[in-house]
């Protein structure tokens, strides 16, 4: 159990093009979702907090309009790039939390953005 | 000073040593405890958690807390090449705007060579 699906795996594109990343919760239901950056041999970043059928949490230094999220149901969250360029290229990660006590997440498998 | 902190490493170990692998924090109001593994270019993969203090074991893995130290520690007996990972810990509290939220570590590179 708890499976969270994340798509693509990888991303090629060209500078000034919008990408969506998509996070299914599989087996579950997510009331709350993540969405990290990753940078080579350092820690998860955490860009922002999704909460189903509310607007996004954005950490500090987050552009919430460079990176528009959507929590439209409670196993789907998405993540778009919008007009992205090459300092945007990383690891995405996205999580779900099933909001049960545990207070544990689950991670989907990665995205790996790369902007040319 | 950071709320989780976590020796980077690398670590490299011959196989079948004893693994042990830590984490300090600051926050006196995370309760749970988390380990994910994570092979490189793939998503941390959740291995073991523990709520509050104690121990709990799990196959070769076996997770510590030590509140009162505010130090966590995951130990892996007869450690294989196949656990050559970045180790995460992650805490969260269980209270408050932050409920669900994850800490992190940085992570602590390990290899097991044959």
């Amino acid at each position: 159990g708890a499976v969270v699906s994340q798509h693509p795996s990888r991303v090629i594109c060209k500078s000034g093009t919008s990408v969506k990343i998509e996070c299914r919760s599989l087996d579950f239901q997510a009331t709350t979702m993540f969405w990290y950056r990753q940078f080579p041999k350092q820690s998860l970043m955490l860009m922002a907090t999704s909460n189903e059928g509310s607007k996004a949490t954005y950490e500090q230094g987050v552009e919430k309009d460079k990176f528009l999220i959507n929590h439209a149901s409670l196993t789907l969250s998405t993540l778009t790039v919008t007009s992205a360029h090459p300092e945007d290229s990383s690891f995405y990660i996205c999580s779900a939390h099933p909001g049960v006590a545990k207070n544990i997440q689950y991670f989907g498998a990665g995205t790996r953005l790369s902007v040319l | 000073q950071k709320e989780v902190e976590q020796d980077p490493g690398p670590l490299s170990v011959p196989e079948g040593a004893i693994v042990s692998l830590n984490c300090t924090y600051s926050n006196s109001a995370f309760q749970y405890f988390m380990w994910y593994r994570q092979y490189s270019r793939k998503g941390p993969e959740l291995l073991m958690y523990t709520y509050s203090s104690g121990n709990k074991e799990d196959g070769r893995f076996t997770a510590q807390v030590d509140k009162s130290s505010k130090y966590i520690s995951l130990f892996i007996r007869d450690s294989q090449p196949s656990d050559s990972a970045t180790y995460l810990c992650a805490m969260s509290a269980y209270r408050g705007s932050t409920l669900g939220r994850l800490y992190f570590g940085r992570g602590t590179q390990l290899t097991v060579w044959p």
